[in-house]
């Protein structure tokens, strides 16, 4: 399957401060990404769909002044935790896909987000 | 109405017997498809098996199948000889023709595999 990298793995931040997670699909180009988080023992919630050079569209609920996404290309697209706050603690998983219907999404390893 | 229903919070299986995890989904578009993932301790979503909506066979990948039923929208995953690798959380998902941004997930199920 095609591979999606997520850098960091793990992060550890002082409240208040930003933190850029990035999501890049290695070997294949990737017209939309998504950005999920989980809680734990829960199941995945979508926080945005992000199509390579235009506006993300974000769920319902989700600030996106607060959840800043750039999908600059067809495989890289980031997300940006501004003035994190300890209730921003948690795993955020980014995935990659094709517009098909029979197009799974490849997902990135996730990052560990723990604002202090 | 929920998109995707997984009733089975957690399963227990004994090592090398077989195993079924719940799915159930519910849309109104004829085109559609469905996905199965696994999540180990680990964190990683791990693609497994995929079945659409026309398919007229039940798709298998290995040692798992997918139990399709259209008429009772149900698409149930067999896990054959079970084994203690296979512990995880599964999650069934769905994504339909007349949308591609979206993916629909369940709620989970934790299966443990017993030696």
């Amino acid at each position: 399957g095609a591979v999606v990298s997520q850098h960091p793995s793990w992060v550890i931040c002082k409240s208040g401060t930003s933190v850029k997670i990035e999501c890049r699909s290695l070997d294949f180009q990737a017209t939309t990404m998504f950005w999920y988080r989980q809680f734990p023992k829960q199941s995945l919630m979508l926080m945005a769909t992000s199509n390579e050079g235009s506006k993300a569209t974000y769920e319902q609920g989700v600030e996106k002044d607060k959840f800043l996404i750039n999908h600059a290309s067809l495989t890289l697209s980031t997300l940006t935790v501004t003035s994190a706050h300890p209730e921003d603690s948690s795993f955020y998983i980014c995935s990659a896909t094709r517009q098909a219907l029979q197009e799974t999404q490849y997902f990135g390893p996730g990052t560990r987000l723990l604002v202090l | 109405a929920q998109k995707i229903t997984q009733t089975q919070p957690g399963m227990f299986v004994q090592e090398k017997e077989a195993v079924t995890l719940d799915c159930t989904y519910d849309t109104s578009d004829p085109s559609y498809g469905l996905f199965w993932y696994k999540q180990p301790s680990s964190g990683e979503m791990i693609f497994l098996i995929y079945q659409g909506s026309y398919d007229q066979q039940n798709a298998t990948e290995g040692r798992y199948s997918l139990n399709f039923q259209k008429a009772r929208k149900s698409a149930n995953l067999v896990i054959s000889a079970s084994q203690l690798g296979d512990s995880a959380m599964y999650f069934c998902a769905m994504r339909e023709g007349n949308n591609f941004n979206k993916f629909y997930f369940g709620s989970g199920t934790k299966l443990n595999v017993k030696p």
